[in-house]
């Protein structure tokens, strides 16, 4: 368990409004990721964290902004919330000390937007 | 296009049947991964191959990579309902690179 905490764990907005959500990690790894979880779809990468200030896009990032202050937070922002947007998302993190990228997850955030 | 295809999507037997679910890709994935994620939870990882034709076992839970590493394989022995869950596999084309997830396999176990 790689103490991986998520905040909120549920939230419900409404379209038009900013959300953030937060990911901390107490094991100092690297590299931190967002995911979106959605029927039919998998797991998709929003964005990713090689290092503080250090972020890139994954496959479905428009919309979303990320940030990482800290190496043990990484901040997703939505910020003008739309219906597309609800989900789950799942923060991950990976040591960045092993070839096969091996990750961890938090519990997610059930995110509803109206 | 998802490079990862899962099969079954969906598959609902009875305690103490035997399974096996596949992960499969035209692309050669230098390690997979094997994760199960339980509702309401993160996925949490099982184990990760790595050489072509490896086999790994956890407890009843046996893990086959494919000689040209485009393919794995999860049987799963006496399934019970604790087994339940989403199964995912995951790979990085390449040392390093991101990982690319399965769409899952959902097993129901039941009692």
């Amino acid at each position: 368990d790689a103490g991986i905490t998520q905040s909120p764990r549920h939230k419900v907005t409404e379209t038009g409004t900013p959300v953030t959500l937060r990911c901390h990690q107490t094991e100092n790894h690297r590299y931190m990721y967002w995911y979106r979880q959605d029927p039919g779809h998998g797991l998709r990468l929003i964005h990713y964290s090689y290092g503080v200030k250090d972020t890139d896009k994954g496959e479905v990032s428009d919309g979303y902004s990320v940030s990482r202050s800290k190496t043990e937070d990484f901040l997703l922002t939505l910020e003008s919330a739309t219906s597309s947007q609800t989900s789950v998302y799942f923060c991950a993190t990976e040591p960045g000390t092993s070839r096969n990228n091996e990750q961890f997850f938090g519990p997610g955030t059930r995110l509803t937007v109206l | 296009t998802q490079l990862l295809e899962q099969s079954p999507q969906f598959l609902s037997i009875q305690e103490g049947e035997n399974l096996t679910v596949y992960c499969n890709s035209s692309s050669v994935f230098s390690s997979l991964q094997w994760y199960r994620q339980e509702p309401g939870e993160g996925p949490v990882l099982l184990v990760t191959v790595v050489t072509g034709g490896e086999v790994k076992k956890l407890k009843r839970l046996t893990f086959q990579f494919g000689d040209a590493r485009k393919d794995s394989s999860l049987h799963i022995t006496a399934a019970q309902p604790g087994d339940t869950g989403l199964y995912l596999c995951a790979g990085p084309e390449t040392s390093g690179s991101r990982l690319t997830f399965g769409e899952g396999t959902q097993l129901t176990v039941n009692p």
